[in-house]
């Protein structure tokens, strides 16, 4: 089955630890994102990469970094600069249209990070 | 600044039609998305409009008019599985997604 997980689903840390949500897709989908959910907020998008070894900033970078290694992994670090962690993460794939843009994003079923 | 507004929440009653409104104000357009997302799960692929008029999927449509700045979702037959919130999303012209906060539709019995 295609797809894109995420683990754990429930994560627990202590403020200023850093943590590190994983996010895999077997879609070969080249673009690949991580949002932020808040109550009664829009996503936010943190990073987002369309192509191995590349990766952009989003809206929320700050207190936040990744990496792709690999077309099919994206992982997010929290890291203890981030000021308020608790929130639920969502990891998105998409292809590359042919209009130079990005095409319907596929979400994982999300990973809720809490600090204590 | 890029803003999408929706409505906060609304309340339907099951077998009945509700139409979601979706504002938006954005530096370019490249396509509107309608996700739904049940509670604390991932948002779900509902449809997507880049031409203006309606687009039906079974029980769903969506609508959008690219001169307003406007589009809507429509719900007919509502069942009690359709409860969840929706959320509007723009593309904008770097192809980045602008989201809106979405609605939470209630539906009763």
């Amino acid at each position: 089955d295609g797809g894109i997980t995420q683990s754990p689903k429930y994560l627990f840390r202590k403020e200023g630890q850093n943590v590190t949500l994983s996010c895999e897709q077997n879609l070969n989908h080249d673009a690949m994102y991580w949002y932020r959910q808040d109550p009664g907020q829009g996503l936010r998008l943190i990073y987002y990469s369309q192509i191995v070894n590349d990766f952009q900033k989003g809206d929320i970078a700050e207190g936040y970094s990744v990496s792709r290694e690999k077309k099919e992994s994206f992982p997010l670090t929290v890291t203890s600069a981030q000021k308020n962690p608790t929130a639920f993460y969502l990891c998105a794939s998409s292809i590359l249209s042919d209009r130079g843009g990005t095409d319907t994003q596929y979400f994982g079923p999300g990973t809720r990070l809490t600090v204590l | 600044g890029q803003n999408i507004d929706q409505p906060t929440e609304m309340t339907a009653t099951e077998g009945a039609i509700v139409q979601i409104n979706c504002t938006y104000q954005t530096s370019g357009f490249n396509g509107l998305f309608w996700y739904q997302q049940h509670a604390g799960e991932a948002p779900t692929f509902l449809s997507y409009n880049v031409l203006d008029g309606l687009e039906e999927k079974g029980r769903f449509s969506s609508f959008l008019s690219r001169s307003k700045g406007y589009s809507y979702l429509l719900l007919k037959e509502l069942q009690m599985k359709d409860s969840a919130s929706y959320l509007c999303a723009v593309a904008d012209s770097n192809y980045q997604l602008i989201w809106g906060a979405g609605t939470k539709l209630i539906i009763k019995p």
